[in-house]
């Protein structure tokens, strides 16, 4: 059972226009959502975070919104630029399974991203 | 910092060796974690660690051992490789268990059993 699903698997953007990569999730008890960026033949980086509490978080090109009711959260970069040609994951804790708090991420599957110069 | 680094990049094994994949970290971070990756299923947590001598279950953990006798070091045991652990498998490590939950990743290792 997929948890957090991102169901488009690869994207193309012109450079300098909008990226939006989607992911939805099925489980109420996440409480704190993440996007990692991942190159080839590298470990995946973080980028941005959004607590469930919140429905935007901005950092410089990168905002993710949060939409509870839909259960779903978008991941926009404006202007794409060629280095954001990368695969991007969303991931999700689960509060209500972790002993500790932070312990279990649900990652989805990835979504490609090509920025065409 | 060197970061997250882990050892080997690439390995090849036979079905029923054995080996480990070593991690180290630098950073002094308290959490530990084991993923592996493979085609359409996104990372997946194998084991983790919130601290030295403390270890637990993700949500593959059949087939692979943990320790974490020291904080920078959490290495992953396979005990008799089979060809469906053909993966690219990661190591990652945070600050606090505590959240915001940011982890930090090593490059990670190819590993092959044929």
């Amino acid at each position: 059972d997929q948890q957090v699903k991102q169901n488009s698997p690869s994207l193309s953007v012109q450079e300098g226009r909008i990226s939006i990569l989607n992911c939805d999730y099925t489980n109420s008890m996440f409480d704190y959502f993440l996007w990692y960026k991942k190159y080839p033949a590298e470990g995946p980086t973080f980028l941005i975070s959004i607590s469930s509490i919140k429905d935007k978080n901005e950092d410089g090109r990168f905002t993710v919104f949060l939409n509870k009711s839909a259960k779903h959260l978008s991941l926009h970069i404006v202007p794409s630029q060629p280095g954001d040609s990368a695969v991007y994951f969303c991931a999700a804790r689960n509060r209500g399974i972790s002993n500790f708090g932070n312990e279990k991420l649900t990652f989805g599957t990835g979504t490609r991203l090509t920025i065409i110069p | 910092n060197a970061g997250v680094t882990q050892t080997p990049k690439f390995q090849v094994l036979k079905t029923g060796q054995s080996m480990t994949l070593q991690c180290a970290q630098d950073m002094n971070h308290e959490y530990m974690s084991w993923y592996r990756q493979d085609p359409g299923m996104g990372l997946r947590l194998i084991h983790y660690s919130v601290g030295a001598g403390i270890t637990d279950q993700g949500e593959v953990p059949n087939g692979y051992n943990v320790s974490r006798s020291t904080t920078e070091d959490f290495p992953l045991r396979l005990l008799s490789a089979a060809p469906s652990q053909t993966s690219v498998y990661f190591c990652a490590s945070s600050y606090s268990i505590r959240g915001p939950h940011e982890q930090y990743f090593g490059p990670g290792t190819r590993l092959t059993v044929t």
